[in-house]
């Protein structure tokens, strides 16, 4: 089984604070998602990342994924209330088990005004 | 984009009573389904994996005879919690993907709050 570890679990943070969610694993990945869910909802995909090294912006969020394809960071500038939430990195399990999607274990932002 | 519908978003229920969750897919094909459970502050864990004709995939652990799937169309697969207890009440999610060339992305829905009393 292809483990994703994800830190940290909690982040609690003020407005306009910088944080960064890690993502890691020992195997190496096709390519890797980063989901966003608010309570009550389903998660919600952010970014997809496929090439080894590539760095991709979603506005304040900067994702990027390794140079080896074993382990991602969301960074987030100036953070503010409405990115509170859960995130959640995801890959594709591979081998026989198509299309199935490994998740970390999530990462519980709270960004206080 | 790719829509998929959940039904129902909430439903509270005696214990022992069998719920039906069903699970849509709007606008797309879904040869595949996935079916999550969630609980308060963590991740998603896979249950199982349905395709469309064929009998699910359970996960190791989640016993099938409990949670009973059934994907006999092309857009709908359902999740039967049978005989329900209060230890099944959790936060159920599907996703759903169409067969194709490599993994193609999952559509996920906005999940159903399961509360058994």
């Amino acid at each position: 089984t292809q483990l994703l570890e994800q830190s940290p679990q909690f982040l609690s943070i003020q407005e306009g604070e910088n944080l960064t969610v890690y993502c890691n694993s020992s195997s190496v990945f096709s390519s890797l998602q980063w989901y966003r869910q608010e309570p009550g909802e389903g998660p919600v995909l952010l970014v997809t990342v496929v090439t080894g090294g590539e760095v991709k912006k979603l506005k304040r969020l900067t994702f990027q994924f390794g140079d080896a394809r074993k382990d991602s960071s969301l960074h987030i500038t100036a953070a503010q209330p409405g990115d509170t939430g859960l995130y959640l990195c995801a890959a594709f399990a591979g081998g026989t088990s198509y299309g199935k999607l490994t998740f970390g274990q999530g990462t519980i932002l709270t960004v206080h005004p | 984009g790719a829509v998929v519908s959940q039904h129902p978003s909430w439903v509270i229920c005696k214990s022992g009573t069998s719920v039906k969750i069903e699970c849509r897919s709007l606008d797309f094909q879904a040869t595949t389904m996935f079916w999550y459970r969630q609980f308060p502050k963590q991740s998603l864990m896979l249950m199982a994996t349905s395709n469309e004709g064929s009998k699910a995939t359970y996960e190791q652990g989640v016993e099938k005879d409990k949670f009973l799937i059934n994907h006999a169309s092309l857009t709908l697969s359902t999740l039967t919690v049978t005989s329900a207890h209060p230890e099944d009440s959790s936060f159920y999610i599907c996703s759903a993907t169409h067969r194709g060339r490599g993994n193609q992305p999952q559509h996920f829905g906005d999940g159903t709050r399961l509360s058994i009393l």
